[in-house]
């Protein structure tokens, strides 16, 4: 699959929020994911948002996708030191499996 | 809970020996399933896809002769790391089936190699 960039790391303090962004190249995914994956442990899906859509919000997290520019971002708000893991962005050409970016750590601190 | 299983999840073997990993599905057939491989803080790279019952498709540079897949039954994927080396150490993560109104794929839990 093509390239899906994402920045590499990221560190916040407890209680502020994190956003994750994320650019991928295949416009003809259906949807687009975000997985999280603490140390040593696989991949759980995070959330995931419809490419027709703008915007998802689900609890502490908020997905924004601006598909003209081919960018997604992924908010989590009032971030706590449990939510430090890496997090991948996913996108998912048609007929082919996920094709994932490099992750982005996100430490966050007390 | 679960429903993609691997097994094992962790294995230390030496050098020159070969490492079948598994993957299941759990409760449902799958004649699908997807093989990555993760480096330390890299991201998931596809391996290959393994097709019950037929060859599996392998990504370009990977060697289809060290990593064996066999998809002998619609609940099962096996990858064979044979002759294994330290450079073959890796976090291998197998995915099947998923949900037809989101797209979400299972993933199994990841089966840790480390060859000595």
């Amino acid at each position: 699959g093509e390239d899906v960039e994402q920045s590499l790391f990221l560190s916040v303090r407890e209680g502020d929020s994190s956003v994750i962004n994320c650019t991928y190249t295949d416009s003809s995914s259906t949807y687009l994911y975000w997985y999280k994956q603490e140390p040593g442990a696989g991949l759980q899906l995070l959330t995931y948002i419809f490419s027709n859509m703008d915007m998802k919000q689900d609890q502490r997290l908020t997905v924004l996708l601006n598909k003209k520019d081919k960018h997604l971002s992924l908010r989590i708000a009032d971030t706590q030191t449990g939510d430090s893991a890496i997090y991948f962005c996913a996108d998912n050409p048609p007929g082919y499996a996920l094709n994932f970016g490099k992750g982005t750590s996100l430490l966050v601190t007390p | 809970g679960a429903v993609v299983s691997q097994h094992p999840s962790w294995v230390i073997c030496k050098s020159g020996t070969s490492v079948k990993i598994e993957c299941r599905s759990l409760d449902f057939q799958a004649t699908t399933m997807f093989w990555y491989r993760q480096f330390p803080k890299q991201s998931l790279m596809l391996m290959a896809t393994s097709n019950e019952g037929s060859k599996a498709t392998y990504e370009q540079g990977v060697e289809k002769d060290k990593f064996l897949i066999n998809h002998a039954s619609l609940t099962l994927s096996t990858l064979t790391v044979t002759s294994a080396h330290p450079e073959d150490s890796s976090f291998y993560i197998c995915s099947a089936g998923g949900r037809e109104d989101t797209g979400e794929l299972f993933f199994g839990e990841g089966s840790r190699l480390t060859v000595l």
